[in-house]
């Protein structure tokens, strides 16, 4: 059965800082997916990562990772306020497993 | 239709009811998905569907959940006897293919149980 953790689970930013977000699974997993949901709202689709090396790159964040480690990583470069959200990691099972999520709080 | 759609956005209903919770998918998407999400939690999933059939209902928490499919596209969750605890946002998402394609996720319903 896939679990999939991720931490943090909280990080707090300062604007213009980088940081890194860690997702860690269980068992094999053919594809790796990151998603944002903003309070109260649903999830939205950011990265789908295919295979072992893999890395995608959009704005301020980028994502990779790494079949062998079973760690898939979320880079954010410069963090500003708009990336303010909860991430999170999905593996594949039959469906996609998530991680508790990650909460970004990005401060002046 | 452009996205999933779900229907109720919100239900308020008294412990010990029947509901149902809608999904609408996006056009051609052979793949649903039931996940229920509590506050601060990721997505739990529930059941999914390939075409018609419930291909993984493993996530499913008790008897008192059931969801259909009868014509491969809109589908119900139902919940019987409702408890205090199956308060939460119940979201759908569609995909096209297989489990490990793409999933796009709808608004949700927000449950509550009183």
């Amino acid at each position: 059965e896939l679990k999939v953790e991720q931490n943090p689970l909280f990080l707090s930013m300062q604007e213009g800082k980088n940081y890194t977000i860690y997702c860690n699974y269980s068992t094999t997993s053919d594809r790796l997916y990151w998603y944002r949901q903003d309070p109260g709202k649903s999830l939205e689709s950011l990265f789908v990562l295919l295979s072992n090396g893999a890395v995608k790159q959009e704005g301020r964040l980028m994502a990779s990772l790494d079949t062998k480690a079973r760690l898939s990583t979320l880079h954010i470069t410069a963090a500003v306020h708009d990336l303010s959200a909860t991430y999170f990691c999905a593996g594949t099972g039959t469906a996609l497993i998530f991680g508790k999520g990650t909460t970004l709080s990005v401060s002046s | 239709g452009a996205g999933v759609s779900q229907t109720p956005s919100n239900k308020v209903t008294e412990k010990g009811k029947y509901v149902e919770l809608r999904c609408d998918p996006i056009s051609g998407h052979t793949a649903l998905y039931w996940y229920r999400q509590s506050l601060g939690q990721g997505p739990e999933f529930l059941i999914y569907f390939q075409g018609t059939g419930a291909a993984d209902d493993s996530g499913l928490p008790n008897d008192r959940f059931f969801a259909v499919r009868p014509e491969g596209s809109v589908s119900t969750l139902k919940i019987q006897r409702t408890e205090r605890g199956d308060s939460a946002v119940y979201l759908c998402a569609s995909s096209f293919g297989t489990g490990q394609a793409e999933a796009f996720f709808g608004q949700g319903t927000r449950l509550t149980v009183v």
